[in-house]
């Protein structure tokens, strides 16, 4: 099925641990987003990126590092988890037209 | 800088109500506004975009309108069904591009 795909569904990080969320999109976007939604706030853009090759802060980028692999991957890293890493971060790609969103990943660090 | 706002928060309706639920923004500078549905412990489902030189999309029993000047839209749900139980979130991209900006939502229940 046409989407977009996160790995994993679930984590729970230690302070102070690092780890890689993994998104993937078979439709072709230029364009890649990292949110995270926390209670009562919406969700918050972290990184995108508008083509291969590019990438930029949005709007709570602190903490977190990306790499737009290729015209298909964009990895979110959090190289020393903090407690208020604590989130769900879903994944989207997106033209004009609208945007898909993956399942999301809810990270848990203790 | 662009904000965003749902009211109401929350909202509980018989089953078989129309319904409109609310969003509202500063900036009319807007390059889109989408809706979409969110079920608990799921992702994003897009509803409806409407582009900026758009006054309206519909989709079923769904219709969503778009007043830039007042720096409003409204979805509407017709003869609400238990299953449109959800959170209902509006997103507006800017002029810039690739920044869209989301409302809190609204979490809708509906009673049968």
């Amino acid at each position: 099925n046409a989407g977009v795909t996160q790995t994993p569904k679930f984590q729970v990080l230690k302070t102070g641990q690092s780890m890689t969320l993994q998104c993937a999109q078979d439709m072709n976007h230029n364009s890649m987003y990292w949110y995270r939604q926390d209670p009562g706030m919406g969700l918050r853009l972290i990184y995108y990126s508008a083509s291969e090759g590019t990438t930029d802060k949005g709007e709570v980028p602190n903490g977190y590092n990306v790499s737009r692999l290729n015209k298909r991957e964009f990895s979110l890293r959090l190289e020393s988890a903090a407690p208020s890493q604590t989130s769900v971060y879903f994944c989207a790609s997106g033209t004009a037209f609208g945007y898909t969103f993956g399942s999301g990943t809810r990270l848990t660090v203790v | 800088k662009q904000e965003v706002t749902q009211i109401p928060a929350a909202l509980s309706v018989p089953e078989g109500e129309n319904l409109v639920l609310n969003c509202s923004f500063t900036d009319s500078a807007i390059y889109n506004l989408q809706w979409f549905r969110q079920d608990p412990g799921k992702g994003l489902t897009s509803l409806l975009l409407i582009q900026s030189s758009q006054r309206e999309q519909t989709s079923g029993r769904l219709n969503a309108s778009l007043d830039k000047s007042s720096g409003r839209s409204t979805l509407y749900i017709a003869a609400s069904q238990p299953g449109d139980s959800a959170t209902y979130l509006c997103a507006l991209e800017g002029t810039g591009g690739f920044k869209t900006i989301f409302g809190a939502g609204t979490r809708l229940f509906v009673k049968a």
